[in-house]
């Protein structure tokens, strides 16, 4: 059964690096999504993406971040210059037209240190 | 209360018993989607139900919608110790990009 991958499993990075996050979306999936979970806490919404273009994102998704699908199969999500509290598991999902359901990768846990 | 929130925030039972979560929310949603997640692991979809729906099963999973009240139920049955996880309700609403809009969960412990 198609799945959404992503990579890292786990990345570790020092505050102010950057850092950038991959997803491989199910293949004919055209709605692609980042969703981040704080630990201990709810999963949060950050952005989404249709046609090559950001569709909504959320008051979390500030200048820092930024998403791109550099080519058929990966969509990556870039953290400038990574913070604290930006340590979090991020999540990757996908959405194929005239459905509702999302699809969620196993996520990236990012630990800021 | 906040949209997509789900009691109770812990539910521990024996194996073989039933286990019954709820999810209230606020505003209009399209659809309701119920997801699972393993200690620190990825979300796995259980089950969707659309805002006109009132029942939907799927195996050893039932979810009821009542959009009067605004809240949904999951019922497992027959529970097993690999049900043990996380359960998540998640409201999806509006047009456009359907984000979804997650509760904190239910930690479900089922003890063999």
């Amino acid at each position: 059964e198609p799945e959404v991958t992503q990579t890292p499993s786990h990345q570790v990075t020092q505050m102010g690096q950057e850092v950038i996050l991959r997803c491989v979306p199910i293949s004919n999936h055209l709605y692609f999504y980042w969703y981040r979970q704080i630990l201990g806490q709810k999963v949060e919404f950050l952005v989404s993406f249709y046609n090559n273009e950001i569709s909504e994102k959320s008051e979390i998704f500030d200048d820092q971040f930024s998403v791109e699908r550099p080519d058929g199969s990966n969509f990556t999500l870039k953290i400038r210059s990574t913070k604290l509290e930006d340590s979090a598991m991020y999540f990757c999902a996908s959405r194929a037209t005239r459905t509702d359901t999302q699809y969620f990768g196993p996520g990236t846990r990012l630990t800021v240190l | 209360s906040q949209q997509g929130e789900e009691d109770p925030q812990a539910l521990s039972i024996q194996e073989g018993e039933n286990a019954t979560m709820n999810c209230s929310y606020k505003t209009s949603i399209n659809n309701l989607q119920w997801y699972r997640q393993n200690s620190g692991r990825g979300l796995v979809h259980l089950i969707l139900i659309r805002s006109n729906e009132r029942e939907k099963h799927s195996g050893r999973l039932r979810v009821t919608l009542d959009t009067s009240k605004k809240s949904s139920s999951l019922l497992i049955t027959a529970s097993r110790a690999a049900d043990t996880a996380s359960y998540f309700c998640a409201t999806g609403s509006g047009a456009g990009s359907y984000q979804l809009t997650f509760g904190k969960g239910t930690k479900l412990s089922v003890i063999p």
